[in-house]
């Protein structure tokens, strides 16, 4: 059965403060690797890692995927309380016609003052 | 631009009745369209995959006769819950992947929120 496990399941920081948001994975035809951010409706996309060592940015979130190990992170510096959200994980499978998206069941990180 | 509209956003009804949910990709083209469901503080279920011209595929344990997904064109799928009762009751949500543009993230409509009384 695939799997995709986060860690922490909550996280409470000051502003200013770095985090890093942990995803491992046990899956089978892996294809890729998705950072959504998730506040009251419906995910939004931050990033696709589809290989191993190369760090996509944006601004102040970054993410990195280890193939080999199995894991990706996020890290999250200066944070602000407008990064209060659920992060979701998820591994793109391939399943022949169409690759399907397996999700973990999130971090949810608030930022106080 | 890849923007998904789903509609409505909440839905409050008796139980018995059957509920349409729409999903339309409003800028691009989805041969591929995939439907969820999120309970309250969980992570996102994928219930079935949408295809435009077929039929959808459905994950194991959702039940085909009670969630009819339509996927008539390449911007809109629909999903119906038929005969809903109050364990229907969860947040919607639909995604769509642009056509033809191989290693697409999926990109997900705003949710709707179903109520059974």
């Amino acid at each position: 059965e695939d799997k995709v496990v986060q860690s922490p399941l909550s996280l409470v920081v000051h502003e200013g403060d770095t985090v890093t948001l942990n995803c491992s994975y046990e899956v089978t035809n892996f294809r890729s690797l998705l950072w959504y951010k998730q506040e009251k409706k419906a995910p939004t996309f931050l990033f696709m890692l589809t290989s191993s060592g190369i760090e996509k940015k944006s601004g102040r979130l970054s993410s990195i995927l280890d193939k080999k190990e199995l894991f990706s992170i996020l890290n999250i510096t200066a944070t602000q309380t407008g990064d209060s959200a659920i992060y979701l994980c998820a591994v793109g499978l391939y399943t022949g016609t169409a690759s399907k998206l397996t999700f973990g069941t999130g971090t949810r990180l608030q930022v106080t003052l | 631009g890849a923007v998904v509209s789903q509609h409505p956003s909440w839905v409050i009804c008796k139980s018995g009745t059957s509920v349409k949910i729409e999903c339309r990709s409003l800028d691009f083209q989805a041969t591929t369209m995939f439907w969820y469901r999120q309970f309250p503080k969980q992570s996102l279920m994928l219930m079935a995959t949408s295809n435009e011209g077929s039929k959808a595929t459905y994950e194991q344990g959702v039940e085909k006769d009670k969630f009819l997904i339509n996927h008539a064109s390449l911007t809109l799928s629909t999903l119906t819950v038929t005969s809903a009762h109050p364990e229907d009751s969860s947040f919607y949500i639909c995604s769509a992947r642009v056509w033809q543009i191989s290693n697409q993230p999926q990109h997900f409509g705003d949710g709707t929120r179903l109520s059974i009384l």
